[in-house]
């Protein structure tokens, strides 16, 4: 198995604009997290979706964020408009339901 | 809310030293994981201690679990330039949640 996929790697965007991040889960794993790491806040869970449904949103800053999960398969996590403390990592995980994660490479976002 | 504390936060240390990490919280937990994040990549587990008192070894690294499920430490005999990375620790409280502490940011110097 591959593991977590996240898509881009890198994103560099000018504030205002809109991105959208990508994972796709490992085959079989039922649940889906979106977390977000930087130096001064640590690793903070943004979302929680199990079995594609939406669980646990209360991470989410604020109504500039939103995220997706369509099929088992793919889910976005989309900020629009960005802001520059939205510089940050993102990252996917995805779980069996055993409590262990399996974080994927991350995605690391600058709005400038 | 629960919260879980890393000490030190960061520790910077010559190859061949021994080294300790704390993981404390005033909450108890089911169970407790530690993952080893690399630069430019996500974490990845490294082991979960669910009983009280649990010692648990990994090569060179011991995992211990308090006896009050409360607290947790990560021992690392001999240290090797590979070992530098970042070490979180993670509560589970039952629900799909893990509860991230802030990190040990660790160096190991050849």
């Amino acid at each position: 198995d591959a593991g977590v996929i996240q898509s881009p790697r890198h994103e560099v965007t000018e504030m205002g604009q809109e991105v959208t991040l990508r994972c796709k889960p490992i085959s079989g794993h039922n649940s889906l997290f979106w977390y977000r790491q930087t130096m001064m806040r640590g690793l903070e869970l943004l979302i929680y979706f199990n079995n594609n449904v939406p669980i646990d949103d209360s991470g989410m800053p604020e109504d500039r964020f939103s995220a997706k999960m369509p099929n088992a398969s793919f889910s976005t996590l989309k900020i629009q408009p960005s802001e520059p403390r939205d510089s940050a990592v993102y990252f996917c995980a995805s779980s069996s339901g055993f409590n262990e994660q399996f974080f994927g490479p991350g995605t690391r976002l600058t709005v400038l | 809310t629960q919260l879980l504390e890393q000490s030190p936060q960061f520790l910077s240390i010559q190859e061949g030293e021994n080294l300790t990490v704390y993981c404390n919280s005033s909450s108890v937990f089911s169970s407790l994981q530690w993952y080893r994040q690399e630069p430019g990549e996500g974490p990845v587990l490294l082991v979960t201690v669910v009983t009280g008192g649990e010692v648990k070894k990994l090569k060179r690294l011991t995992f211990q679990f308090g006896d009050a499920r409360k607290d947790s430490s990560l021992h690392i005999t001999a240290a090797q330039p590979g070992d530098t990375g970042l070490y979180l620790c993670a509560g589970d409280d039952s629900s799909y949640k893990l509860i991230f502490g802030s990190g040990t940011r660790l160096l190991v110097r050849p």
